[in-house]
C-alpha cells in the first residue's frame, strides 16, 4: 500500500529564517506531486505540482520555490519567511493518468512570528 | 478559469438526520470530482471519486453524484453520527491540466 510522509509536523520560525518542508511518498513510483497551502478558516491553494524528478510548475508567484530531487521526494523551501507564509502545508500525490484519485499527507503547520 | 462552490459554508444538524453537501464547478471539462474530509489540524482523506462518465459512488453510508452538464455533485450523508463532524472539501480534476481545483469546504457539526 501507499503511505505519504511529512516532516516536520509542526514549525516555527522567525521572519528572514530559511525554510524547508519535506514530503516523501512510499509504495508507489513516479507519481505526480504537489504542494498546498491552507490558511486559517480558508480552502487549499496549489503552490507547486510536479510530474517527474526535475519537473515544477509553479501556480502562485512567491518567496517559496520547490524541488523533486528524487522520484519520491517533493521539497518546499523558502530562503527568507514572511508572516504570510504561516499556514498549514499539505503534501499530495496521484498516480497520473485519467484515474486521478489524490492523496494527501498529515501536513506541516508553520507559524512566523 | 476553474471556479468550485460549496454551499453551505457551514451546517449543524442532529444525530441520525440525513444531510446534503452540495459542490458546484463552472467548468464541465472535467476528469473526475473527488470528496474529502478534513478533521481540524489534520490532513485530508479521500472518500469517494467520480469519474466524468460516472452519475454516482456509494460508499457505507455516503453517496455521490455527478452531473457534468450543470456543474453540481452532491454527498449524501445517511443517518448522520457525531463522529461525521468535519469539514468536507470537493475538487475537481481538471482536464488536460494535471491539477485540481478545491471549494473552500462545508463544515459540518452533528450534534448528539
Amino acid at each position: 500500500s501507499q503511505t505519504i510522509h511529512q516532516w516536520p509536523a509542526t514549525l516555527v520560525q522567525p521572519v528572514g529564517s530559511p525554510l524547508s518542508l519535506e514530503c516523501t511518498v512510499e509504495g508507489t513510483s513516479n507519481p505526480n506531486l504537489y504542494w498546498y497551502r491552507q490558511a486559517a478558516g480558508r480552502g487549499l491553494q496549489l503552490l507547486f505540482y510536479s510530474v517527474g524528478i526535475g519537473q515544477i510548475s509553479s501556480e502562485v508567484p512567491q518567496n517559496l520555490s520547490a524541488s523533486r530531487p528524487q522520484d519520491r521526494q517533493f521539497i518546499l523551501s523558502s530562503k527568507k519567511l514572511l508572516l504570510s507564509d504561516s499556514g498549514f502545508y499539505l503534501c499530495a500525490w496521484n498516480r497520473g493518468g485519467y484515474y486521478n484519485e489524490q492523496f494527501f499527507g498529515p501536513g506541516t503547520r508553520l507559524t512566523v512570528l | 478559469k476553474q471556479e468550485v462552490t460549496q454551499i453551505p459554508a457551514a451546517l449543524s444538524v442532529p444525530e441520525g438526520e440525513n444531510l446534503v453537501l452540495n459542490c458546484s464547478f463552472t467548468d464541465s471539462a472535467i476528469y473526475n470530482l473527488q470528496w474529502f474530509r478534513q478533521d481540524p489540524g489534520k490532513g485530508l482523506t479521500s472518500l469517494l471519486l467520480i469519474q466524468s462518465s460516472q452519475r454516482e459512488q456509494t460508499s457505507g453510508r455516503l453517496n455521490a453524484s455527478l452531473d457534468k452538464s450543470s456543474g453540481r455533485s452532491t454527498l449524501y450523508i445517511a443517518a448522520s453520527q457525531p463522529g461525521d463532524s468535519a469539514t468536507y472539501l470537493c475538487a475537481v480534476f481538471r482536464a488536460n491540466a494535471g491539477k485540481s481545483t478545491f471549494g473552500d469546504g462545508t463544515t459540518l457539526t452533528v450534534k448528539p
